[in-house]
């Protein structure tokens, strides 16, 4: 069983620019969080996303910052117009987590995305 | 989430057990400690969990005091792998959320 796969490992972009980066779940979870881990700082949870809904998005800043997980396919952060603050790495985790079990679920982690604005 | 402090930083010798203190007085009845940890430039890991008692599983201990208020996550035998920033999370079990609040960790070096 394949882990949490994150694409691409390292992104440049330069100021203005739109960044994606995405997240393949591990088979058979259907629950996928992004987090984001600035320069120096610690893990902050960003969003939470099932598929085709998004759940909790109280970690996601208001403008620019979007996500997704559709029906098929990958679960996609973007971010438009990046800035050099948006400089960091951005971890995606996927659970199978069924309601009401949050407490006890594991939630996996993959490698990260490392974005580098210019 | 209840809050958990941890010491920013921690030594250890190679082949010997570590023991990484977790203080979390404010833990309610109902709350779930888990210890995740991030090697140097990967994504965190999952370590263990508990709620009351003690928790052994490949990779560590998690030995939970009787009143809840700390626990310490050990490692028996410490390698070079083991090298990580370790967290300690409190997790509510009716949080539909499943978010992971982490804070700063322990950061465990392991000398040769």
């Amino acid at each position: 069983n394949a882990g949490v796969m994150q694409n691409p490992r390292h992104l440049v972009r330069r100021r203005g620019q739109e960044a994606r980066l995405r997240c393949s779940p591990m088979k058979g979870h259907s629950h996928v969080y992004w987090y984001r881990q600035l320069p120096e700082e610690g893990l902050k949870f960003m969003v939470y996303l099932q598929k085709e809904n998004i759940i909790d998005e109280s970690g996601m800043p208001k403008e620019r910052f979007s996500a997704e997980f559709p029906k098929e396919g990958p679960s996609i952060l973007r971010i438009q117009q990046v800035v050099r603050g948006d400089s960091a790495a951005y971890f995606c985790a996927s659970s199978p987590l069924a309601t009401g079990t949050a407490a006890r679920d594991t939630q996996y982690f993959g490698p990260g995305t490392r974005l580098t604005v210019l | 989430d209840a809050k958990t402090t941890q010491p920013n930083s921690m030594e250890s010798n190679e082949e010997e057990p570590v023991h990484l203190p977790c203080n979390h007085s404010t833990i309610s009845g109902t709350d779930y400690i888990h210890w995740y940890r991030q090697l140097p430039s990967q994504g965190p890991e999952y370590v263990i969990h508990g709620l009351t008692s003690n928790v052994n599983n490949r990779m560590a201990s998690l030995a939970i005091a009787e009143d809840r208020k700390s626990s310490t996550l050990i490692l028996h035998r410490a390698t070079l792998r083991d090298a990580a920033v370790y967290y300690c999370i409190l997790r509510e079990l009716y949080n539909q959320g499943g978010k992971l609040i982490f804070g700063q960790g322990t950061e465990l070096s392991v000398k040769p």
